[in-house]
């Protein structure tokens, strides 16, 4: 069955700094891959996503995130953290054949230090 | 506007009530799905559906119910079964064509049982 582990429940990063959040997957087959953000008391928004093609993926609000197959790893970066990048990020990936749903991962909250 | 609706926001309910929340899309979009949101566990499916009048179960969906007698609509029915309502609901759906494997989710409605 396929799943997501995001690692880092909690991560906090200074206002200009790099983020960088991760997340790992098992899948049967190629992955459909997705980050969604969440702001508080909101419904999910779609960042990116990776289905096929160029590994490397650029979102909305300067994220990208790069597919790693070997790695089994899908991490989100953004070059220089703003305030209001501050919120919960959900990696997920879509599913294996007869399983066509979202699974998500347990979510990292991002803090920025001004 | 096209969009996905999701009321009320908060809904307060005393124990032992059933009580529904409402989904409503404007995108003609063909699956819709209901989600159960809690702190540090990310997304749990309860029900989706993916054309009218059908509808299957998630992976949490004991104490729950669902109808889709429209395409427009998706109401989730919260009964006296569920042993721990209290959690943040998100309703979720997907285009038709190629890109069914991609989410919009509405605002959420956050269920407190008193």
């Amino acid at each position: 069955a396929q799943s997501v582990t995001q690692l880092g429940s909690h991560v906090s990063v200074s206002e200009g700094a790099l983020v960088l959040l991760r997340c790992n997957y098992s899948s049967s087959v190629p992955p459909y891959l997705f980050w969604y953000v969440q702001y508080p008391n909101q419904g999910l928004q779609l960042l990116l996503k990776y289905t096929t093609g160029a590994t490397l993926v650029k979102g909305i609000n300067g994220f990208e995130a790069e597919f790693k197959k070997s790695e089994t790893s899908f991490h989100l970066t953004k070059p220089s953290a703003h305030m209001s990048d501050a919120a919960e990020y959900f990696c997920a990936v879509f599913g294996d054949f007869g399983n066509e749903k979202l699974t998500f991962g347990t979510g990292t909250r991002l803090t920025i230090i001004p | 506007d096209g969009g996905i609706t999701q009321s009320p926001k908060y809904l307060f309910r005393k124990e032992g009530q059933n009580v529904t929340l409402s989904c409503e899309q404007n995108l003609n979009h063909d699956a819709m799905y209901w989600y159960r949101q809690d702190p540090g566990q990310g997304l749990r499916l309860i029900y989706y559906s993916q054309i009218v009048n059908d509808f299957q179960k998630g992976d949490i969906a004991e104490g729950y119910s669902v109808s889709r007698e429209k395409k427009e609509s998706f109401p989730l029915t919260v009964t006296s079964a569920q042993k721990n309502p209290t959690a943040f609901y998100l309703c979720a759906s997907t285009p038709p064509g190629g890109d069914t494997d991609t989410q919009y989710f509405g605002p959420g409605t956050r269920l407190t049982v008193l």
